[in-house]
Order: C-alpha cells, then structure tokens, then sequence
C-alpha cells in the first residue's frame, strides 16, 4: 500500500524568503505526485503534479516542486513567500496503473509572517 | 464557475439519524471521488465512481456507509445510524479520466454528529 510523509506539521517562513515543504512517498513502482492547497473554509485547491519527464514541476502562484526519485521525495518549494500564501499543504500520491484513488499525507501548515 | 458543487455545507445530526450528502460534478467528470478529512488529518479516501458504477468502495469504513452514482453525474454518500465519530467533512472531487489528471475538490460537507 502506498503512503505520504509530511515531517513537517508547521512551517514558518518570512515573507520574502525562500519557502520549502517537505514530502515523501512509500509506493510500488512509479508514482503521480501532487500538491494540494486549503484554505480555512475551502476544498483542496489543485497547485500541481508530477506525471514523468523532467524533475522539477512548476505549478500555480509560483509554486514548483521537484522529483527526487533515489529520495523517493516531492518537496514543495517557492522562491519568495507571500503573506497569502499562508494555508494548508497537502502532498498526494497514486501509483501508476493501481487504480485512481488519491493517498495523502497529514499535512503542512505553512505560515508567512510580514 | 462550473466546479465541484457540494451541499449542504454544513449539516448537524442527532446520533442515530440517517443523512444524504450531495456532489454535484464538473460536467464531462467522468470520475467521482469521496473523502473524509478529520480534524488535523489529511483527507482519506472513501469511494470512486468511473461512470456510475463503484470501481473501488474499499475505503468505506463499514456498512453504514453506501454512496450511489445513478446516471454517472451528481453522487449522494448515505451514512445510516450516523456516529459521533462520523463526524468529520466529506469532501467529493471529480476528474476527467486518466490516472494522471488531477482531481477537483468541493468545498465539503461539514457533518457533525450530536
């Protein structure tokens, strides 16, 4: 069975600085990889996914993430963090050929101050 | 905007009673998924619909819970003899079909057992 790691229950970052959110999966062969967002009150908004092809994704807002297959990781990672950008990360794996359905991790609640 | 519509938004519950919650689809979704995200957890994976039949009910926790797709568009989950511990958001996602497309989040019901 397949399983997401998020280490991580806070992240504080000030804004204008690099951020990072870390992940790891546990899969059988390959894996789709995603991020998602959640805003207090609001449904998980899709930020991005790693299908195949090249390592680094980029998504939406600024976001990419980059696949690290030896570290079996997807960390999320901004270059310069914004106030707004204060919510809940979620990480998400689905093996490849396994069926649809979405495992994710527990996790990460980032915090930007000014 | 023509997303995941979920209602109602909020529902509370007397131990014991039955409940119905809907998920209205993106139109052309072919594929409808329903999670349960507790307090502090991640969302866990209940039920997925390829059309209207169940391709995979395995997260289902037990027999009270059963959720119907009928014409492969709008979806109730039905929870009999509802549990304090039911009490958690239902979140329902839809995608277009393919392993690797992203799934598309409701706001969620927010049912609460009394």
């Amino acid at each position: 069975a397949q399983s997401v790691a998020q280490p991580e229950d806070q992240v504080n970052v000030a804004e204008g600085n690099p951020l990072t959110v870390k992940c790891t999966y546990s899969v059988s062969g390959n894996p789709y990889l995603f991020w998602y967002v959640q805003y207090p009150n609001r449904g998980l908004q899709f930020l991005l996914k790693y299908i195949t092809g090249d390592n680094l994704v980029k998504g939406s807002y600024g976001f990419e993430a980059e696949f690290n297959k030896s570290q079996t990781s997807f960390h999320l990672k901004k270059p310069s963090a914004l106030v707004s950008d204060s919510a809940l990360y979620f990480c998400a794996v689905r093996p490849w050929g396994s069926g649809d359905k979405l495992t994710f991790g527990t996790g990460t609640r980032l915090a930007v101050r000014p | 905007g023509a997303g995941v519509s979920q209602t109602p938004s909020n529902k509370v519950t007397e131990k014991g009673k039955y409940v119905e919650l809907r998920c209205d689809p993106i139109s052309g979704h072919t594929a409808l998924y329903w999670y349960r995200q507790s307090l502090g957890q991640g969302p866990e994976f209940l039920i997925y619909f390829q059309g209207t039949g169940a391709a995979d009910d395995s997260g289902l926790p037990n027999d009270r819970f059963f959720a119907v797709r009928p014409e492969g568009s709008v979806s109730t989950l039905k929870i009999q003899r509802t549990e304090r511990g039911d009490s958690a958001v239902y979140l329902c996602a839809s995608s277009s079909s393919g392993q690797n497309t992203e799934a598309f989040f409701g706001q969620g019901t927010r049912l609460t057992v009394v």
